[in-house]
């Protein structure tokens, strides 16, 4: 059973531009959330989707943003890049509802930005 | 504000004792506790969670849960250096939105 995919695994850009990372979940989980990781931070939750609707958001600005498709693939956007958005961006997947469940993680995204 | 708080560490074990971790949490009205493992430059992966006050465990794991005075630890018996690693508690609070620890940092030694 393959697990959680997500690409691309590092990407560099600079300030100012805009970045797009994908996440395809464990075949038949519908729910994928997304989080921020830096050292000394934690875990900060994004947002989570089910069923291609967004059902939790957590305290980041509209820069970030997020999507999923029918077949439970998500993506994340962030617009207008700042130094501090630099991180490993993870994404998991669970089957139903993130809160009650195993949350399955991918390898993350590495974002570095100058 | 809702937080989950954590010791940062390093908690340095020796081989074989028990680990002891521990994680407060502020929302009096969390209902789910979570226990993640994360080996550096890996992602995290679930170890183990409990809903009810008391005890659970698994094999040489065992959770701890106190509503009352909102703690939750991770008790990791016969310590093996394979266990070294940053776990993470998270808890699922009474808006069913996940909070998580910044992870406590282990180490045991051989």
């Amino acid at each position: 059973k393959a697990g959680v995919t997500q690409t691309p695994r590092y990407l560099i850009k600079t300030r100012g531009q805009q970045v797009t990372l994908s996440c395809s979940p464990i075949s038949g989980h519908r729910s994928v959330s997304w989080y921020q990781q830096t050292p000394g931070q934690g875990l900060q939750f994004l947002f989570e989707y089910f069923s291609e609707t967004q059902r939790n958001k957590g305290n980041f600005p509209g820069r970030f943003s997020g999507r999923q498709f029918s077949n439970s693939r998500s993506e994340m956007n962030v617009s207008t890049l700042e130094l501090g958005d630099s991180a490993l961006y993870l994404c998991a997947s669970s089957l139903e509802r993130w809160d009650t469940g195993e949350l399955f993680f991918g390898e993350g995204s590495r974002l570095t930005v100058l | 504000q809702k937080e989950v708080e954590q010791n940062s560490g390093p908690l340095s074990v020796p081989e074989g004792a028990i680990a002891s971790l521990n994680c407060t949490y502020s929302d009096r009205g969390s209902q789910s506790f979570f226990w993640y493992r994360q080996y550096s430059g890996k992602s995290p992966e679930l170890i183990m969670f409990i809903y009810s006050n008391g005890d659970k465990e698994d094999g040489r794991f065992t959770a701890q849960l106190n509503k009352a005075s909102q703690y939750v630890s991770l008790l990791i018996r016969d310590s093996q250096p394979s266990d070294s690693a940053t776990y993470l508690c998270a808890v699922g609070d009474s808006n069913y939105q996940l909070i998580w620890g910044a992870g406590t940092k282990l180490i045991i030694k051989p």
